[in-house]
């Protein structure tokens, strides 16, 4: 089965400190990745996807950056936190080696910048 | 760009009664997909129901159901015999079928409590 492995599930960064989280996809090759940040109680928003080794694309210019260099790595990444990134990121894939194209997710990483 | 629209930010439902929750999406696109997701408060995403463009029936799993009007470009979820445990975020989701330049896109979803 697809699975998606994100870590940490929670974090507390100082203002201005650099960010990277990161997820690794499992049980298929090749997949869409997907970045999504929620707000307290609220929507997803769409930060970044990718649909290939080093091909991202950005929704939100903000102060969030996205790498994938392998096919089942995807990290989101920022030089200087601001308080305003705090807030729930979700990782997403979707697996193409089926006619499956239902979303899979990770659990998630609360950030609280203070 | 294709965006998808939850109008209603929050419902309520007595256990065992019938709920529907709606969503709207505009596209230029002929052939997508739709996707109705759950998020307990475990922040777990789970995937609740799925439905073709193409498909002119409308998908249903068990006490979950679609009305999928592709011409109003409306996807709403019923939820028959509400049970405790349908307490949680749903959204509504779109993805394009085939060619390139795939992109999920949800909505900013509805908080659903079932009440005893």
């Amino acid at each position: 089965s697809q699975t998606i492995h994100q870590w940490p599930a929670t974090l507390v960064q100082p203002v201005g400190s650099p960010l990277s989280l990161e997820c690794t996809v499992e049980g298929t090759s090749n997949p869409n990745l997907y970045w999504y940040r929620q707000a307290a109680g609220r929507g997803l928003q769409l930060l970044f996807y990718s649909v290939g080794i080093g091909q991202i694309s950005s929704e939100v210019p903000q102060n969030l950056s996205a790498s994938r260099p392998q096919d089942r790595q995807f990290i989101l990444s920022s030089k200087k936190l601001l308080l305003s990134d705090s807030g729930f990121y979700l990782c997403a894939g979707q697996g193409w080696q089926t006619l499956d194209t239902e979303a899979f997710f990770g659990q998630g990483t609360r950030l609280t910048v203070v | 760009a294709q965006t998808v629209t939850q109008s209603q930010p929050e419902m309520s439902v007595q256990e065992a009664e019938t709920v529907t929750l709606s969503c709207t999406y505009d596209t230029s696109e002929s052939n997508y997909y739709l996707f109705w997701y759950k998020q307990p408060p475990s922040r777990q995403m789970i995937l609740v129901i799925r439905q073709e463009a193409y498909k002119q029936q409308n998908a249903t799993e068990n006490r979950f159901s679609v009305n999928f009007q592709k011409a109003a470009k409306s996807f709403s979820l019923k939820i028959s015999d509400s049970q405790l445990g349908d307490t949680a975020m749903y959204f509504c989701a779109f993805m394009k079928r085939g060619g390139s330049n795939y992109k999920l896109t949800f909505g900013k979803g509805t908080l659903l409590t079932v009440n005893p």
